[in-house]
């Protein structure tokens, strides 16, 4: 059974600072590891994706993977109001996400003004 | 261009009823997915198609569940009989699979399917 492991929150941080989202899965062979993040009644939207262990920035994210320890993360940097959503972890055996991809049940995010 | 476009984006029935949702995936895409999403069980996948042929059907709960893909524009969510365990918003998404490249799959606004 793949699992997908996050801590649901809220986690509540200031604006301006840095916000930490962590996510531990179970499959071994997992391959491609994504965050989504998912505003209240609205569709998931993928934020970034990581192939390789280490870093990946992207503007104000950067994510993190350790396939050593089966763990992922999310740094959001500046953080503002508008990232105030529920940012779900997803990881797939597939190369590249081609295949379907199991999701962890996300973790609430709030930025306080 | 349009995104994912899903049908009804609400739907409320009796338990007993037949419901079929309704997807259309981005234009050109080749892959495409049903998922589930309940605050109990998070955002679960029911079953994937590539170009038209159904991959993996794991996830779907029941035999009351079937999904179809006719052609590359089109497909279907049947849930006969429903139940009210089956309430639940219904996200549709698609994807190119191209070899080398990240697949992104884009999601539709999803079904919220409420069973009396």
């Amino acid at each position: 059974q793949k699992e997908v492991e996050q801590n649901s929150g809220p986690l509540s941080v200031p604006e301006g600072a840095i916000a930490s989202l962590n996510c531990t899965y179970s499959d071994r062979g997992s391959q491609s590891f994504f965050w989504y993040r998912q505003y209240s009644g609205k569709s998931p939207e993928l934020i970034m994706f990581i192939y390789s262990n280490g870093d990946k920035e992207d503007g104000r994210f950067t994510a993190q993977l350790n396939k050593a320890s089966q763990y992922v993360s999310l740094l959001i940097r500046d953080s503002q109001p508008s990232d105030s959503a529920t940012y779900l972890c997803a990881v797939s055996q597939g190369g590249g996400g081609a295949d379907g991809l199991t999701f962890g049940k996300g973790t609430h995010l709030i930025i306080q003004p | 261009d349009a995104g994912v476009i899903q049908s009804p984006r609400h739907e409320v029935t009796e338990m007993g009823q037949e419901v079929t949702l309704r997807c259309k995936p981005i234009s050109g895409h080749n892959s495409l997915f049903w998922y589930r999403q309940t605050m109990m069980r998070g955002l679960e996948l029911l079953i994937y198609f590539n170009n038209n042929v159904p991959i993996d059907d794991s996830g779907m709960p029941e035999d009351r569940f079937s999904a179809k893909m006719p052609n590359a524009s089109f497909s279907t969510l049947k849930i006969q009989p429903s139940e009210p365990r089956d309430s639940a918003v219904y996200f549709c998404a698609s994807s190119l699979r191209k070899t080398g490249n990240t697949d992104t799959q884009y999601f539709g606004p999803g079904t919220r399917l409420t069973v009396l």
